[in-house]
């Protein structure tokens, strides 16, 4: 069963405007949800993360947001840049181990 | 640089055979974990270690597949009898408990092809 879920494969957008990715899950007993970067061929960079007793989380162009009752979080970036582009994926930490379940991934492309 | 860092970067292996991949974690980070990605999908979770102890192996990890850090710094993954099906990204992660929220950081990862 898939945990974490990014129902958007991609997202098109125009540089200078906002991007928001989104990313859904199903276990209340996730603790910490973060978002990382990954450009072919490299491993994932980390980007932003956000504790599950917060509800937003800011970091110069991004933003996370988290809404426990939908069990939603969204990464919002602003003013969006042509080397944004790349395949981003949100993660939820297990309590229980501290592995991380991933989502599917959203690429990000940013037009100038 | 003080990254995670992995080695081979690339391996092509004939099917049947034994391969090994290595990662170093950042020095410090007494957790080291490894994931595995494949194409179009998110990294998914195969086992990690804190120190020298391996406190969690996923069900995908088969048989075939064994892990180590015998010293508590760097790991080893081992595949016997290699598959097409092994064909994928191995991803290794290494992060620090303390002082707050943990964060994984990832090296460049080992991109393997059974042929």
């Amino acid at each position: 069963d898939q945990q974490v879920k990014q129902n958007s494969p991609s997202l098109s957008v125009q540089e200078g405007r906002i991007s928001i990715l989104n990313c859904d899950y199903t276990n209340s007993m996730f603790d910490y949800f973060l978002w990382y970067k990954k450009y072919p061929a490299e491993g994932p960079t980390f980007l932003i993360s956000i504790s599950s007793i917060k509800d937003k989380n800011e970091d110069g162009r991004f933003t996370v947001f988290l809404n426990k009752s939908a069990k939603h979080l969204s990464l919002h970036i602003v003013p969006s840049q042509p080397g944004d582009s790349a395949v981003y994926f949100c993660a939820a930490r297990d309590n229980q181990g501290g592995k991380l379940i991933f989502g599917q991934g959203t690429e990000l492309s940013v037009k100038p | 640089d003080t990254g995670v860092s992995q080695d081979p970067r690339h391996k092509i292996t004939k099917r049947g055979q034994n391969v090994t991949f290595r990662c170093d974690p950042i020095s410090e980070h007494n957790r080291l974990y490894w994931y595995r990605q494949t194409l179009g999908q998110g990294p998914e979770f195969l086992t990690y270690f804190q120190n020298e102890a391996q406190l969690e192996k996923s069900r995908l990890l088969s048989d075939r597949f064994s892990a180590e850090r015998p010293k508590g710094s760097f790991s080893t993954l081992e595949i016997q009898r290699t598959e097409q099906g092994d064909s994928a990204m191995y991803l290794c992660a290494s992060s620090s408990p303390w002082g707050g929220l943990e964060t994984q950081y990832f090296g460049p990862g080992t991109r393997l092809l059974v042929l």
